[in-house]
């Protein structure tokens, strides 16, 4: 089975300050990550996933995450927060195990709302 | 084209009726799938299709039922809804169903039970 946590349910941030936004993950084989934003009344963007290779990945919008197979973790992170990066921000994961059309589909975690202050 | 697009935008229905929800992309994808998320929770999926076959459902209830035409769109037939199925209907595209693949999300339908 696969799981996510984000331990918060809001991080407010000053415009301009660097911001995390923090996720955990539990898999019984490898993990595919991702990190996903959404605005009001919208749909899902796609911001950014760890497949494998370097454990920094850097996405749209600036946003990028750094993968931590030790922790078991995949934190979002941004050098300088902007005022429209404010919205629900969702972590997910799928494993490895899940091959083409098995068992487990996208899991998401809770979610994240992110206030970013000017 | 990197859109994934829902009809309609909002549905209100009663109890009693039937409607269909319809999803759409033309990114040449061979995978697409139905969530749902209510307030302020995350999405859960519902179907996955995998080259036009129902790959995955997740013990959703028989009053919904998906339906993919053809390989560019999703449709989701409802029937004999209840209040507690008012939520975002989300639907999403992939390169394929392998685990690797991002999805690419539709705004979504916000469907309203009555």
């Amino acid at each position: 089975a696969q799981s996510v946590a984000q331990p918060e349910d809001q991080v407010n941030v000053a415009e301009g300050n660097p911001l995390t936004v923090k996720c955990t993950y539990s898999v019984s084989g490898n993990p595919y990550l991702f990190w996903y934003v959404q605005y009001p009344n919208r749909g899902l963007q796609f911001l950014l996933k760890y497949i494998t290779g370097d454990n920094l990945v850097k996405g749209s919008y600036g946003f990028e995450a750094e993968f931590n197979k030790s922790q078991t973790s995949f934190h979002l992170k941004k050098p300088s927060a902007l005022v429209s990066d404010s919205a629900l921000y969702f972590c997910a994961v799928r494993d490895s195990h899940s091959l083409g059309g098995g068992a487990d589909g996208l899991t998401f975690g809770k979610g994240t709302h992110l206030i970013i202050q000017p | 084209d990197t859109e994934v697009t829902q009809t309609p935008k909002h549905l209100v229905m009663g109890m009693t009726n039937k409607k269909s929800l319809k999803c759409e992309q033309h990114m040449g994808h061979r995978a697409m799938y139905w969530y749902k998320q209510k307030a302020k929770k995350p999405p859960e999926l519902m179907f996955v299709y995998s080259y036009e076959k129902l790959s995955i459902n997740e013990s959703v209830p028989s009053r919904f039922s998906p339906e993919c035409p053809n390989s560019s769109l999703l449709n989701l037939h409802l029937h004999a809804l209840q209040p507690e199925d008012s939520a975002l209907y989300l639907c999403a595209s992939s390169q394929d169903s392998f685990p690797d693949n991002e999805q690419f999300f539709g705004p979504g339908t916000r469907l309203t039970v009555l």
